[in-house]
């Protein structure tokens, strides 16, 4: 089974702190992505990579920088969190050429 | 860019009736229309998807339809359970985005027995 893992399934900061949300997946996929899911808003991308040290601009990148270091893990980065960044990160990943992502648990950021 | 619209954003049913799901899409290019379901406390997994050169595909109780000259694509559930509640989340695939996903705004279903 593909595993896709989120380092906190919980994390409260407060505004201004440097943010490092962490996504690993354990079956060697190219593609991996950051989503932020809010009620009413659905799932909007941020940021997506097809390759190490690649990156491309989703929907919404404004006040989000990613790394891509390794293949299997993807760092999302809040440079210096607020309040309007409170919400569900979600992380995901796939294969090549395939369209199927494959999600992890999420991570519920609250910034005070 | 791509826009996709989805209704209804919530939908009670009884136990055994059916549930239908309706997305709409912008961009004529994309190709690749998955369905998610993301139950609570979990994140969406992926329970069908068909592409743009099939009308419709089923698996078991679940189904989707696409029109692609209206492009428009539906979610269909036919003898729901309890265990159907969830999230249900649409998708489409615009084709200048490689393997990118533009996702509808959710649909909750809440299934009563």
């Amino acid at each position: 089974d593909v595993k896709v893992t989120q380092s906190s399934r919980y994390l409260v900061k407060r505004t201004g702190e440097k943010v490092f949300l962490e996504c690993v997946q354990d079956m060697d996929h190219e593609n991996m992505f950051w989503y932020r899911q809010d009620p009413g808003l659905g799932l909007r991308l941020i940021y997506f990579s097809y390759d190490v040290k690649m990156k491309e601009k989703g929907d919404i990148p404004e006040g989000y920088s990613v790394s891509r270091e390794k293949k299997e893990r993807f760092s999302l980065i809040l440079e210096s969190a607020s309040t309007n960044q409170t919400s569900m990160y979600l992380c995901a990943s796939s294969r090549g050429r395939s369209y199927e992502q494959y999600f992890g648990p999420g991570t519920r950021l609250t910034v005070t | 860019g791509e826009n996709v619209e989805q209704h209804p954003s919530t939908l009670s049913v009884q136990e055994g009736d059916s549930a239908v799901i309706k997305c709409t899409y912008s961009d004529s290019a994309s190709n690749y229309f998955p369905w998610y379901k993301q139950e609570l406390g979990k994140g969406p997994q992926l329970i069908i998807d068909i592409r743009s050169n099939v009308g419709e595909k089923k698996d078991q109780r679940i189904a989707v339809t696409l029109n692609k000259t209206a492009k428009h694509f539906s979610l269909h559930i036919t003898e729901t359970q309890p265990e159907d509640s969830a999230v249900y989340f649409c998708a489409a695939s615009p084709n200048q985005a490689g393997t990118a996903l533009i996702f509808g705004k959710g649909t909750t279903l809440s299934v009563s027995s």
